[in-house]
């Protein structure tokens, strides 16, 4: 089934460690976004990237980085984590890169830093 | 910029009554505007969007949305609820092409849907 898969589906992390969360589609989609999700905030943007090589900042860029080697994935990298950082993290896509389609959304990523 | 209001954080109805989720947004050209639901434990899914044409949106599951302009609304409905339907439930809206933006959705903070038997 096309869609996207996001690894793990849920991680307890100790403050200070390095982690990066998978993402992958099957849908040639050009363009890929990370969302955190937290209680009472919704959902904000992290870090999107148009097509394959490029990427860029959303709204709560600070502490993670990711990278577009290729079209299907998009990790992303909290390189030394804290704890507020603790959130659900949501891999989307959408093709063209165009928000107007609407964006496909993974199952996410449950992250306790502890 | 754009921005999207969702109306009530949370929403408690009967099972049969009429489910009404209200979304405002801000825009100075004409928008392109999503709900989409999402079930616990699980990935937001689309119910349905407006891009042009017909105000009137439906979507899956017997939602659908009405397009105002006039009242920069796009409030979701049901005219019946189902326990199915008990869910958090996010609005939004495109930002594509707006002051060189890379044309992101802009989500409410979403509203959750609690469905009594």
């Amino acid at each position: 089934i096309a869609g996207i898969t996001q690894a793990p589906t849920s991680q307890i992390l100790a403050a200070g460690r390095r982690m990066t969360l998978r993402c992958t589609q099957d849908m040639r989609h050009n363009a890929m976004y990370w969302y955190r999700q937290d209680l009472g905030l919704g959902l904000r943007l992290i870090h999107y990237s148009n097509t394959a090589g490029t990427t860029g900042k959303g709204e709560v860029p600070d502490g993670y980085s990711v990278s577009r080697a290729n079209t299907d994935d998009f990790p992303l990298t909290l390189a030394s984590a804290v704890p507020s950082q603790t959130s659900v993290y949501f891999c989307a896509s959408s093709r063209r890169g165009d928000s107007r389609y609407g964006y496909t959304f993974g199952s996410g990523t449950r992250l306790t830093v502890v | 910029a754009q921005s999207v209001t969702q109306l009530g954080s949370h929403v408690s109805v009967s099972e049969g009554a009429l489910v009404l989720l209200r979304c405002n947004y801000s825009s100075s050209v004409p928008p392109y505007l999503f709900w989409y639901v999402q079930y616990p434990n699980q990935g937001l899914q689309l119910l349905l969007k407006y891009t042009t044409g017909a105000t009137l949106v439906k979507g899956i599951n017997g939602f659908e949305a009405e397009f105002k302009k006039s009242e920069t609304s796009f409030h979701l409905t049901k005219p019946s609820a189902h326990m199915s339907d008990a869910a958090e439930y996010f609005c939004a809206v495109s930002d594509q092409g707006y002051g060189g933006s890379q044309g992101n959705l802009i989500f409410g903070k979403g509203t959750k849907l609690s469905v009594k038997p």
